[in-house]
């Protein structure tokens, strides 16, 4: 079946400017991830969504990064005034279980480049 | 809180040696152990995890790890590496109970030459 997958795959823009960054998870996975892959720094934790209860925003860092997760499927990661430092690879995952313990399934990555 | 180290940034090794990948980790509360895989232009993928149970996990393409409560490891070994497994390899920690945050360590690149 078809995997995570995440859009754009790359995005240049202009420091100030807004992005999107979309993720379409699994089907019927219920739990969602974001993560910011920095050269060098890993996987930065960013926020979770798990079925219809309040997302674990604790990994957002800054009131500049916000997401939100429509019917349970779709997410969108969405970056306002973008600054130099924002530049990363974003990653998304999907899980089937509740999310602890559960496997993350990672989609291929948005690299986003601001100027 | 919670936190993974993992000690080493770079293992170069030849192939059909064997290799170890350290991770160590420190929580407040029980834990699940993952390690994570991700070959050159791929997207992450999971390599074993360490839920309950044996503390000696089996994963994909011959890898095995053991978690060490005692020493708060979980180390990633090998007893004979392929030019293939070549790959950054990233360890993770989430809770097992009450508030769930994922934290992945900084990675381990694994060079294997010829």
């Amino acid at each position: 079946g078809a995997g995570v997958s995440q859009s754009p795959s790359n995005k240049v823009t202009e420091k100030g400017k807004d992005v999107e960054l979309r993720c379409d998870p699994i089907s019927g996975h219920t739990a969602l991830y974001w993560y910011r892959q920095s050269l060098g720094q890993g996987l930065e934790f960013l926020i979770y969504f798990q079925g219809n209860s309040a997302p674990d925003k604790s990994g957002l860092p800054s009131d500049r990064f916000s997401a939100e997760r429509t019917g349970g499927s779709v997410s969108t990661l969405t970056i306002q005034r973008t600054q130099q430092e924002d530049s990363a690879v974003y990653l998304c995952a999907s899980g089937g279980g509740a999310g602890v313990g559960g496997t993350q399934y990672f989609g291929p990555g948005t690299r986003l480049l601001v100027l | 809180a919670q936190s993974v180290t993992q000690l080493d940034s770079q293992v170069p090794v030849f192939e059909e040696a064997p290799v170890e990948l350290r991770c160590n980790y420190s929580s407040s509360v029980s834990v699940y152990l993952f390690w994570y895989v991700q070959y050159p232009n791929q997207g992450l993928q999971l390599l074993l995890k360490y839920l309950s149970g044996s503390t000696l996990v089996k994963g994909i393409n011959g890898f095995e790890a053991e978690f060490n409560k005692s020493q708060t490891s979980f180390h990633l070994r090998k007893p004979s590496v392929h030019i293939s497994d070549t790959a950054e390899y990233y360890c993770a920690v989430s809770g097992s109970g009450g508030s769930y945050r994922p934290t992945f360590g900084r990675g381990t690149s694994l060079i294997v030459h010829p």
